[in-house]
């Protein structure tokens, strides 16, 4: 089934603990984003990448770094998760067309106690 | 600065008529979108406008107008699963998406 798939669907993670989510789509497509969500707020931009082996910082960078390796996985990783961070995290990619709208994975919730 | 606004909530009556608006001020545009999304889910897309004027598909329709950094979106002949959060985003000059807060549609019968 052609999408974009996320790793866990939901967690609960100590204060200071490492962590890594999962981002995997099957569409080829070039882009791939990585958005936090909270309540009251727009999706804020973490971090991007325009093509596999290229990621650049979006507008809450700090704290979360990315890789992207291949076309199909775009991992984002909390080094030493804090409280703030709690969120709900959406992966998405587009194509390169004139709209290059983006696709959303089904998100990952993230507690940090 | 960088700012979309949208209401935070609108109720409609099911079968009617409600337009959501969105007002923005970026740095750069390359377009605007509408998302929606239905709660614990993800946003998935509506419609794009990257010229002045309607786009029509279906019971949805999106205006803009660049000149006036405005847009809304039309709902026409509600149905219950309308119920969701209606984003707008504008694809700034670096081609990423700024997002507002989205509008919050409650559908009563």
């Amino acid at each position: 089934i052609a999408g974009i798939t996320q790793a866990p669907t939901s967690q609960i993670l100590a204060a200071g603990r490492r962590m890594t989510l999962r981002c995997t789509q099957d569409m080829r497509h070039n882009a791939m984003y990585w958005y936090r969500q909270d309540l009251g707020l727009g999706l804020r931009l973490i971090h991007y990448s325009n093509t596999a082996g290229t990621t650049g910082k979006g507008e809450v960078p700090d704290g979360y770094s990315v890789s992207r390796a291949n076309t199909d996985d775009f991992p984002l990783t909390l080094a030493s998760a804090v409280p703030s961070q709690t969120s709900v995290y959406f992966c998405a990619s587009s194509d390169s067309g004139e709209v290059n709208e983006q696709f959303f994975g089904p998100g990952t919730r993230l507690t940090v106690l | 600065g960088q700012n979309i606004d949208q209401p935070t909530e609108m109720t409609a009556t099911e079968g009617a008529i409600v337009q959501i608006n969105c007002t923005y001020q970026t740095s750069g545009f390359n377009g605007l979108f509408w998302y929606q999304q239905h709660a614990g889910e993800a946003p998935t897309f509506l419609s794009y406008n990257v010229l002045d004027g309607l786009e029509e598909k279906g019971r949805f329709s999106s205006f803009l107008s660049r000149s006036k950094g405005y847009s809304y979106l039309l709902l026409k002949e509600l149905q219950m699963k309308d119920s969701a959060s209606y984003l707008c985003a504008v694809k700034e000059s670096n081609y990423q998406l700024i997002w507002g807060a989205g509008t919050k549609l409650i559908i009563k019968p």
